[in-house]
């Protein structure tokens, strides 16, 4: 079974400054998905980025990116010109990409980083 | 718009008394997923969907049960509700098959459930 591991709990970092949130995870396939969740205090789960395992580019939507790394199975996000907006739960999350029976479906996530954003 | 609902938002019961939660998608997804989300755990699969009248368990079944009569709609139902359930529910959707673009699960808005 995969699992997602996100070491920091909480994060907090200065408006306009840059943070990264990292993610690490395990896993026997070689092709899968990444995703990162953001989740404000509205409660609302709202995908910021994904990056399909088989491409070695970096995935980059506007001021957020990741690093992944595939041999150390990691895969950090970076959000770089920080923004009060951004203060929100963040989850990683894993899925295969075999989509053969349902549960391959299934996303599984890490428990989450808390990032809060000092004006 | 395209979208996920789920009803109530909110919901406050006591324990044994049966409720549904229902949730409805728009985009004649295939596959349809419930998540509980508890502090310091994240979201947990509960139950899933691949098409109507085919469910299957997550990894977080107990307590629960679920229909899919309808392509849309995907309940979450629990017969006799206890404390331990108190959480934050999310349905989610997504196609069967990976097309270019669409192969994110899309998430409702959430149902924060409290069992005394």
């Amino acid at each position: 079974a995969q699992t997602v591991t996100q070491s920091q709990p909480e994060m907090s970092v200065q408006e306009a400054e840059t943070v990264t949130l990292s993610c690490t995870y395990d896993t026997s396939e070689s092709d899968y998905y990444l995703f990162w969740y953001k989740q404000p205090p509205s409660r609302q789960m709202i995908l910021v980025i994904r990056q399909e395992a088989y491409k070695q580019q970096n995935a980059t939507e506007n001021r957020f990116s990741v690093n992944f790394q595939k041999a150390a199975k990691s895969f950090s996000l970076k959000i770089s010109d920080s923004q009060l907006g951004d203060a929100a739960m963040y989850f990683c999350a894993y899925r295969s990409a075999l989509l053969v029976g349902g549960s391959n479906y299934k996303l599984t996530f890490g428990k989450g980083t808390l990032l809060t954003v000092n004006p | 718009e395209a979208q996920v609902t789920q009803n109530p938002r909110y919901l406050i019961t006591v324990t044994g008394k049966k409720l549904t939660v229902t949730c409805s998608q728009n985009m004649n997804h295939e596959y349809m997923s419930w998540y509980r989300q508890d502090p310091g755990l994240g979201l947990r699969q509960i139950y899933y969907s691949m098409n109507v009248e085919v469910t299957d368990k997550g990894d977080v079944p107990e307590g629960y049960k679920v229909s899919r009569k309808e392509k849309r709609n995907f309940p979450l139902i629990l017969e006799s509700p206890s404390p331990n359930q108190t959480s934050l529910y999310f349905c989610a959707s997504s196609p069967n098959r990976d097309r270019v673009g669409p192969y994110e699960q899309y998430f409702g808005p959430g149902t924060r459930l409290t069992v005394t």
